[in-house]
């Protein structure tokens, strides 16, 4: 059971691309959830969707844009990536219940 | 403002000792509360928590709700170095209608010295 699958692991992006990050799970959960997570700090949330063709707002949803077509994907796609887009991050999905986490994709901006 | 606050940001102790984490938060239509491990890489699963008073255990750690205060407690005790970790708190509430929203805190940076 693959759980939540996140590619790439890794990226370093220039200034100005675009890039997705992919998430896939294979769990049949409706809520998926997108965070970054900056050097000692939490995890912030970017999008959140609660099934598909519905997603929302998290708290630092400037930059990013979503999409959850199917119940199992849910990409973040980056238009213009900056400098302050550096970060990890984690996908996750979630019954009602706990948040599986995938195992993350370190991105870095120059 | 930040919804979900936890308490202390980071702490080291020595092994066998005990410690205690904490983490308020004020948000409008809660559901539950969840605590999770994050050593290297993706945080795993501790607890969730719905109801207030009801203690969660798993070995050495264990955990309690008051949704009166808002506010909830993770326990270690005889701490072993491999407890050493990111300790994240997270809240689940409702936002618009069915939309389930999980929220994360800062996290409590444990560290455990032989």
């Amino acid at each position: 059971n693959a759980g939540v699958t996140q590619t790439p692991k890794f990226r370093i992006l220039k200034i100005g691309q675009s890039m997705t990050l992919q998430c896939a799970q294979d769990m049949n959960h409706n809520y998926m959830y997108w965070y970054r997570q900056d050097p000692g700090m939490g995890l912030k949330l970017i999008y959140y969707s609660v099934g598909a063709g519905i997603t929302d707002k998290g708290e630092v949803p400037n930059g990013y844009n979503v999409s959850r077509s199917t119940t199992e994907d849910f990409p973040l796609r980056l238009e213009l990536a900056a400098p302050s887009q550096t970060s990890v991050y984690f996908c996750a999905s979630s019954p009602h219940t706990e948040a599986f986490f995938g195992q993350g994709t370190r991105l870095t901006v120059v | 403002e930040d919804k979900v606050v936890q308490s202390p940001l980071s702490l080291v102790v020595h092994e066998g000792d005990t410690v205690t984490l904490n983490c308020s938060y004020e948000v409008t239509n809660f559901r539950s509360l969840l605590w999770y491990k994050q050593e290297k890489k993706a945080p795993t699963f501790l607890f969730m928590l719905t109801s207030s008073g009801i203690e969660k255990k798993s070995g050495r750690l264990s955990s309690i709700l008051d949704k009166k205060e808002l506010f909830s407690i993770l326990n270690i005790t005889a701490t072993q170095t491999g407890d050493s970790a990111v300790y994240l708190c997270a809240v689940r509430e409702v936002s618009g209608g069915s939309n389930y929203k999980l929220t994360f805190g800062k996290g409590t940076l444990l560290t455990v010295n032989p």
